[in-house]
């Protein structure tokens, strides 16, 4: 059984930067595309980016595409999230997610973390 | 963007109950549609994916169907267990992004 622990959350100011990791551990890394889907206090789901397994496919919200960007180091099983320009409606509890598909595509998540908690505030 | 409509927001009901939810897709996603359940305080659980295969462990009252821009995701008997938010994703290749619905809340009648 698979695992993913994030890190890296914590109270920044808006306008700063922010990088969270998810180490995964219990499956191959490298054989799945990867997400990161965030969830604000008592708000739904929203996915927030992905990439597929050898980086070739990424793709990004239209609510954070051109500040954050999705890395991943397979490696070290690990994969990023750098958040830059943070903006209050941007707080949440990010969570790594890992998809089910082994192609270019995305699809669903089949395992995720416990998540990561991001509050931007002054 | 495709946009994923979930009905209803919130449903009353208790244990036994037959629950249906429904979610709609503002574009036919040919049956590319997850089902997750999230309790309080918890990561989302997934329980269906192309519209009506159930994920390895789940129970067999979660069932999925529909196609096109209608689906919908029925528990044939509600256990307490379940009392949970429930969400539903589309993964449509030609749609961008992947986007899921806004939840519906099964809460104790």
């Amino acid at each position: 059984e698979g695992q993913l622990v994030e890190s890296g959350g914590g109270l920044v100011q808006p306008g700063r930067s922010l990088r969270l990791s998810c180490a995964a551990s219990g499956f191959t890394f490298d054989d799945y595309a990867m997400h990161w889907v965030r969830q604000a206090p008592g708000k739904g789901l929203e996915w927030v980016s992905g990439m597929s397994w050898n980086g070739g496919s990424i793709d990004y919200a239209d609510s954070v595409r051109g500040r954050f960007t999705i890395s991943r180091d397979n490696a070290k099983n690990s994969l990023y999230l750098q958040m830059n320009s943070l903006r209050p409606e941007d707080s949440a509890l990010y969570y790594c997610a890992k998809d089910e598909t082994d192609t270019s595509d995305f699809w669903y998540f089949d395992l995720w973390g416990r998540g990561t908690l991001v509050t931007v505030s002054s | 963007d495709n946009q994923m409509t979930q009905s209803p927001s919130t449903l009353s009901a208790t244990v036994g109950d037959r629950v249906t939810i429904t979610c709609r897709a503002s574009h036919t996603i040919s049956g590319r549609l997850a089902w997750y359940q999230q309790k309080p305080g918890k990561a989302p659980k997934l329980l269906i994916y192309g519209a009506s295969s159930l994920q390895s462990g789940v129970p067999s009252r979660f069932s999925g169907s529909g196609s096109g821009t209608e689906f919908t995701l029925t528990i044939s008997s509600l256990q307490p267990d379940d009392f949970a938010t429930y969400y539903c994703q589309q993964y449509d290749s030609y749609s961008p992004g992947l986007t899921f619905g806004g939840g519906t809340k099964v809460e104790i009648k």
